[in-house]
């Protein structure tokens, strides 16, 4: 079974830095790849997917994603973080484009000035 | 159409008793999903319908578990003789078809004492 590994609990960035958070994934061929935001109280978010083709993926908010499968990673990064960027990020696989997703255990994010 | 919908936002019970919760997806959906998300972790996959079949279920989903989708619109997740284990976050998505976004209610906390 696939299972998704997001190395980092809680990270804190301040206001203006670059955002790297972390995902690894466990199957034996590649993935659907999502990540996933959630504030507080609130659903989740897509902010962004890959299935194939290039390796670097664009999303909302400024986020963009790097699939490398010879790490089995699929890293979030933002290059100029905001404050109401602040709220936890999952990292999800699904085997295909229709089969439910697996999360990992997400990622808090905290912005400081 | 305003997204997908979850109904109550809270909920707190009594050990023992049985509660149900609504998911009202976004109206061309076809495909909804059950997951259960408790402190600190990543959503999990209860249930998945397509249209009003349900097609698969988690082993995270006992017997005091059942889920409905009537005409394949909204779905109902009922949880008998409730236990404080179940307090959790009950998370709805709907998607409309393969590899397209999953979009997330709010949820529907629930609380048992």
């Amino acid at each position: 079974a696939q299972s998704v590994t997001q190395p980092d609990i809680h990270i804190t960035v301040s206001e203006g830095a670059s955002l790297e958070l972390r995902c690894n994934y466990s199957y034996g061929a590649t993935p659907y790849l999502f990540w996933y935001v959630q504030s507080p109280g609130q659903g989740l978010q897509l902010l962004l997917k890959y299935f194939s083709g290039d390796t670097l993926v664009q999303g909302i908010k400024g986020f963009e994603a790097e699939f490398k499968r010879s790490q089995s990673s699929f890293n979030l990064r933002k290059p100029s973080v905001h404050w109401s960027d602040a709220a936890e990020y999952f990292c999800a696989v699904a085997i295909t484009g229709n089969t439910p997703l697996v999360f990992g255990k997400g990622t808090r994010l905290s912005v400081i000035a | 159409d305003t997204g997908v919908s979850q109904d109550p936002r809270h909920k707190i019970t009594k050990r023992g008793q049985n509660v149900t919760f609504r998911c009202d997806p976004i109206s061309e959906h076809n495909r909804l999903y059950w997951y259960r998300q408790t402190l600190g972790q990543g959503p999990e996959f209860l249930t998945y319908f397509q249209n009003e079949a349900q097609l698969e279920k988690s082993r995270l989903l006992s017997d005091r578990f059942s889920a409905e989708r009537p005409k394949g619109s909204f779905s109902t997740l009922e949880i008998q003789r409730t236990e404080q284990g179940d307090s959790a976050m009950y998370l709805c998505a709907s998607r409309q078809g393969v590899g397209t976004e999953a979009f997330f209610g709010q949820g529907t906390r629930l609380t048992v004492v």
